[in-house]
């Protein structure tokens, strides 16, 4: 299978409410990093992780390397949340990531 | 705040000619990367370079090269454009294993 699945592709919820996403790997990666593309294609960083949990506001994200999957957890969703999401995982230390092919996320009035 | 500069936005080419794409950035990281996200939107990590240590993505075809003439600049020449070079390319830059700052973006149509 892919090195990197993301769950689900697609995901609809109305402001305010809570949702997950999840990557899953076919090996043990060595760290993650979870990004957010808006609707003008800008990019920005919301995690790296080499293991364990961490949050920023409303967003927080686990690694677990061992059972092979990471999860983003959004709360609270808010319009500007609207985007696409993509997880990229690397099984080296040399930055060789291998990026998922991301959750559109729309966020509903 | 933009602190990751791309040029040019676009740039419309003809099969077979030599393109070169600017990246700069004000953050004094030490590690520059290039992307490329395809019409299909997926992403691929093209180069990063960590303190003069280039690391390459094996399936980057030998047409790109990647140029850096300090640490907060780098370049990505396409010697001889394919129209499956047609995507967006995305420059970033952080320090080693932390948070990345992406630039707007050069799109590239291959005609």
């Amino acid at each position: 299978g892919m090195p990197v699945e993301q769950n689900p592709p697609a995901l609809s919820l109305y402001e305010g409410a809570d949702s997950g996403l999840r990557c899953n790997f076919s090996t043990t990666m060595k760290s993650v990093q979870w990004f957010q593309q808006n609707h003008r294609g800008r990019l920005i960083t919301l995690f790296y992780l080499a293991q364990g949990t961490k949050e920023n506001g409303r967003l927080k994200s686990t690694f677990n390397s061992k059972e092979r999957y990471s999860t983003l957890h959004i709360k609270d969703a808010q319009l500007e949340d609207s985007g696409t999401y993509f997880c990229a995982a690397d099984e080296t230390n040399a930055y060789k990531v291998i990026f998922g092919k991301g959750t559109h996320l729309h966020v509903l009035p | 705040e933009t602190a990751v500069f791309q040029t040019p936005n676009y740039h419309v080419t003809q099969v077979g000619n030599e393109v070169s794409f600017n990246c700069k950035q004000t953050l004094g990281h030490d590690t520059m990367y290039w992307y490329k996200q395809d019409s299909k939107k997926l992403l691929k990590i093209m180069f990063s370079y960590n303190n003069k240590q280039l690391i390459v993505n094996e399936t980057v075809p030998r047409r790109f090269s990647p140029q850096s003439s300090d640490k907060a600049h780098l370049n990505l020449r396409i010697k001889s454009v394919e129209p499956e070079d047609s995507a967006v390319y995305l420059c970033a830059s952080s320090y080693w294993k932390d948070t990345q700052y992406f630039g707007p973006g050069t799109r590239l149509l291959v005609l």
